[in-house]
């Protein structure tokens, strides 16, 4: 596709629910990464895959938060018995390759408020 | 540790009133400086990368600039359309592959 697009652009969830948030990365991109962001904060890294590796998973909050990428190209992030603290934007994003030579695209985001 | 800080954290101009807002960072390893623009309910659109001290990039109204300690992102006759939260991310060598951002400033061209 032309951009990341990820879905659903907005989740409620109760707590304790378990949510699964997916992301179709650009076409051809190799890296795909997941970040999260607060209210009135930047964006904070959770995780990195080369193609259908998860070569960074340091972000990760809990052992609540999987991601996967099982044929290198969509990929989803799960949480489990979700928390108030997980409310969040959820971006993803994508570059051609990995390192810091190449853009880094975002997507919109998904919206998840845990009530 | 990974460390950016933004200023300041929120700045309203007149159009055409020209600033800079401020970058400070702190990376085991430099191996990127990257401005994104970001609009309310949008994920993050990228501006440019810096990549060593010295360095400078344009584009139309923006110019970006690097130091070893800071980069400015100067803004010349701003337009209301440049209203956005402007974010400022590091790469490093410090081992995670993620970018570490700053909380952004929030900029505000008044017509």
């Amino acid at each position: 596709g032309a951009g990341v697009s990820q879905s659903p652009r907005y989740k409620v969830a109760k707590r304790g629910q378990d949510v699964a948030l997916r992301c179709d990365p650009i076409s051809g991109h190799v890296s795909l990464f997941w970040y999260q962001q607060a209210l009135g904060q930047g964006p904070e890294f959770l995780t990195y895959f080369q193609n259908e590796a998860q070569l960074d998973k340091s972000g990760l909050p809990s052992d609540r938060f999987f991601a996967e990428r099982p044929e290198g190209s969509v990929s989803t992030l799960k949480i489990q018995r979700t928390q108030q603290e997980d409310s969040a934007v959820y971006l993803c994003a994508s570059s051609i390759i990995g390192g810091f030579r190449n853009t880094i695209y975002f997507g919109e985001g998904s919206w998840l408020t845990v009530v | 540790e990974d460390q950016v800080t933004q200023s300041p954290e929120a700045l309203r101009l007149q159009e055409g009133e020209s600033s800079s807002l401020n970058c400070s960072y702190t990376v085991s390893g430099l191996r990127g400086l990257f401005w994104y623009r970001q609009d309310p309910g949008k994920g993050p659109e990228f501006l440019f990368t810096l990549y060593s001290a010295g360095e400078e990039k344009e584009k139309e109204r923006l110019k970006a600039t690097l130091t070893k300690k800071e980069s400015f992102l100067h803004i010349t006759a701003p337009k209301p359309e440049d209203s956005a939260t402007y974010l400022c991310a590091v790469g490093s060598g410090g081992g995670a592959d993620g970018l570490t951002f700053g909380k952004g400033t929030h900029l505000i061209i008044q017509p």
